[in-house]
């Protein structure tokens, strides 16, 4: 069974654009969620997606947004780009909530520059 | 709110030998608890978790875990430590609601075995 794909794997970006990153879960995965690591702040969560649902979101300002579709793939989109937005995005995904696993499975990432 | 320390930054062991990385979390309610691996430009690898029951866990690699309750610790171990098992270790918890999935990350443990 393929894994977690996302998609770009490395990304260079000007201060003010915005970026948009792609996750496509594990076959049979409908929960998605995104987690940013930086080397000062660690892994932090971003947000989850459930039936195209979001269902939790992490402490990061309304630049950061994301959407999931009907076939539980997921983006993420981040607007008016900071210097300090550069990171490994990670996606993760996990059966749905109540299905009696708890484990989420991870990505490659995206590795976002924003100079 | 949930927090995971991880005391050591890195852990330096002889091939061979056992290995301890350590963990101990804080959360409200029954904690959902998971050891996860990164290798260099890599996501996170999912090595095991205690959800309920046996307090030692046996995960991937021959790596173990035991939840300790009362210290609220969960550390990971392995009996004897390979050169290929340098790598960035992460715990995180998340609360037994299954409206709350987030995982939250300690800030890593650097293994490094030595040859």
């Amino acid at each position: 069974k393929a894994g977690v794909t996302q998609t770009p794997r490395y990304l260079i970006k000007t201060r003010g654009q915005q970026v948009t990153l792609s996750c496509s879960p594990i076959s049979g995965h409908r929960s998605v969620s995104w987690y940013q690591q930086t080397p000062g702040q660690g892994l932090q969560f971003l947000f989850e997606y459930f039936s195209e649902t979001q269902r939790n979101k992490g402490n990061f300002p309304g630049r950061f947004s994301g959407r999931q579709f009907s076939n539980s793939r997921s983006e993420m989109n981040v607007s008016t780009l900071e210097l300090g937005d550069s990171a490994l995005y990670l996606c993760a995904s996990s059966l749905a909530p109540g299905s009696g696993s708890y484990e989420q499975y991870f990505g490659p990432g995206t590795r976002l520059t924003v100079t | 709110a949930q927090s995971v320390a991880q005391p050591e930054d890195q852990v330096n062991v002889a091939e061979g030998n056992p290995l301890t990385v350590k963990c101990t979390y804080s959360v409200s309610g029954n904690p959902y608890l998971f050891w996860y691996v990164q290798y260099p430009n890599r996501g996170l690898q999912f090595l095991l978790k205690y959800i309920t029951g046996d307090n030692l866990v046996k995960g991937s690699y021959g790596f173990e875990a035991e939840f300790n309750k009362s210290q609220t610790s969960f550390h990971l171990k392995k009996p004897s430590a390979l050169v290929s098992d340098s790598a960035l270790y992460f715990c995180a918890v998340r609360d037994s609601d299954t409206g709350r999935r987030a995982l939250t990350f300690g800030s890593g443990t650097r293994l490094q075995v030595q040859p």
